[in-house]
């Protein structure tokens, strides 16, 4: 079974440049997370989709930060424009919605992102 | 709102020593736990988990019991490997609202030979 794919695996930009970051989660997961993970901090989740719908964006920064799930398979997050304190790792992650809250969540190998 | 708290790293221990990583949370309703394991060079992947109170999940020789009158999930082995080596993150996971998970810093442990 493949598991969850990221792109690009890294990425160095200018602050106020824009960039994408894409998952594809495991085929039938219907829940798919974004995380952030700043160097010696626990992943904070950013959104959390089901199929389509948002369930949870309350920590996205939705001035620079824009998430979507066409199709509710893959997603794209974007970030525009970055700042300094966007170097992160962002981490996708995808779950079976039959899991509930017990579900493990299965994690891509993220995108450690560094703005100069 | 609902934590989670990690003992802080690291930790470097002596390959065959026990090992303890303390894990408390503060969380509303019956949450389910997880410690999850990130290894060198890869991704977060779960170790084991534990969805009621009283429940005892183990994997790999790990082991965490839920207890839930000391709002905690402490993560132990009794003889680590080198190969342990990593960074271990409890987390909670919220039976309400959407099933929200939660994650602790994380505790890197070393394990020398």
């Amino acid at each position: 079974e493949a598991g969850v794919a990221q792109s690009p695996r890294y990425k160095i930009i200018e602050k106020r440049q824009s960039v994408a970051f894409w998952c594809n989660p495991i085929s039938g997961h219907a829940t798919l997370y974004w995380y952030q993970q700043i160097l010696g901090q626990g992943p904070k989740l950013l959104i959390q989709f089901q199929n389509n719908g948002v369930v949870d964006d309350s920590q996205l920064p939705k001035d620079r930060f824009s998430a979507e799930r066409l199709k509710g398979v893959d997603s794209t997050l974007k970030i525009q424009p970055a700042k300094l304190e966007d170097s992160a790792v962002y981490l996708c992650a995808s779950s079976l919605v039959s899991g509930g809250a017990s579900g493990e969540q299965f994690f891509g190998p993220g995108t450690r992102l560094t703005v100069l | 709102g609902n934590s989670v708290t990690q003992m802080e790293g690291p930790v470097t221990l002596s390959e065959e020593a026990f090992l303890t990583i303390n894990c408390t949370y503060t969380a509303t309703g019956y949450p389910s736990l997880f410690w999850y394991v990130q290894y060198p060079g890869e991704g977060l992947q779960l170790l084991l988990k534990a969805t009621k109170a009283d429940d005892k999940g183990s994997n790999k020789g790990f082991e965490a019991t839920y207890r839930k009158e000391t709002t905690s999930f402490h993560l132990e082995k009794g003889s680590v490997q080198v190969s342990d080596s990593a960074v271990y993150f409890c987390a909670l996971t919220s039976n309400t609202g959407g099933f929200k998970t939660i994650f602790g810093a994380g505790t890197r442990l070393f394990v020398k030979a």
